[in-house]
C-alpha cells in the first residue's frame, strides 16, 4: 500500500513555543489529507481537512489559529501548533487519500507532542 | 446520535480461535464505505478491510472479512486464527458520500487481546 510519513514521530517541547509536524505522502499524490488527534485510549478526532493549494477545512471547536495547516503540494501538509500548552499535548495523526482511488486512506506513523 | 458504534471497549479471545468485533452505523446516505483499521501499541492506523454500501458480498482479506448487514446496519469484523500479533486496538470507521474530500469518522475502537 502507499506510504505516508510523518516528522518528527515524537517531540518534547517547553510551554509557549510552537512545534511543526509534516506529514508527506512517499509515493503517490494526495489531493486531500487529514489531521487527526487522539488522546490515550481514545478514538482519532477530526481536527481539519486539507486541500492542496487552498485553506484547510476546520472541525467545529478546533482553533484555527491554535493550529495551523499547510497543504503546499501534492505530497506534503504541516500542521504547526502554535504557543502550544499542556493541553495540546497529544498523539497526532496525518492521512492521507490517494488521487486515483476514493477507497483506500493511508495514515502516518504519528507524531507524540509533549508539552511542559 | 453516535455515527459509529463500537459496544466492545475490550475482548479477549484464545489464540487460534475466530473472533467478531461488532460495528453499527448510522447514516441516511444511501452511498457510503466502511473500513477497519488496527491500532497497534505503535500507534500507526493499519488499513485491513473496505465494505462500499453497494457492494453485494461481504468483503473479505486473508484472516479478515467483513459482516456486513445492511438492512441492521452493521459491518463486523470477523477475524478468523488469531495470532498473538493480532492484540491491538481496533476502530470502525465511514465515509459517507463520495469525493476525496470526505473524512472518516471512527468508532471508540475495541482492545483486542490475544491469548496464548
Amino acid at each position: 500500500g502507499a506510504v505516508v510519513s510523518q516528522h518528527p514521530s515524537r517531540v518534547i517541547c517547553k510551554s509557549g513555543t510552537s512545534v511543526k509536524i509534516e506529514c508527506r505522502s512517499l509515493d503517490f499524490q494526495a489531493t486531500t489529507m487529514f489531521w487527526y488527534r487522539q488522546f490515550p485510549k481514545k478514538s482519532l478526532m477530526l481536527m481539519a481537512t486539507s486541500n492542496e493549494g487552498s485553506k484547510a477545512t476546520y472541525e467545529q471547536g478546533v482553533e484555527k489559529d491554535k493550529f495551523l495547516i499547510n497543504h503546499a503540494s501534492l505530497t506534503l501538509s504541516t500542521l504547526t501548533v502554535t504557543s502550544a500548552h499542556p493541553e495540546d499535548s497529544s498523539f497526532y495523526i496525518c492521512s492521507a487519500r490517494e488521487q486515483r482511488t476514493f477507497n483506500e486512506q493511508f495514515f502516518g506513523p504519528g507524531t507524540r507532542l509533549t508539552v511542559l | 446520535a453516535q455515527k459509529i458504534t463500537q459496544t466492545q471497549p475490550g475482548m479477549f479471545v484464545q489464540e487460534k480461535e475466530a473472533v467478531t468485533l461488532d460495528c453499527t452505523y448510522d447514516t441516511s446516505d444511501p452511498s457510503y464505505g466502511l473500513f477497519w483499521y488496527k491500532q497497534p501499541s505503535s500507534g500507526e492506523m493499519i488499513f485491513l478491510i473496505y465494505q462500499g454500501s453497494y457492494d453485494q458480498q461481504n468483503a473479505t482479506e486473508g484472516r479478515y472479512s467483513l459482516n456486513f448487514q445492511k438492512a441492521r446496519k452493521s459491518a463486523n469484523l470477523v477475524i478468523s486464527a488469531s495470532q498473538l500479533g493480532d492484540s491491538a486496538m481496533y476502530f470502525c470507521a465511514m465515509r459517507e458520500g463520495w469525493g476525496s474530500a470526505r473524512q472518516l469518522t471512527f468508532g471508540s475502537g475495541t482492545q483486542l487481546t490475544v491469548l496464548p
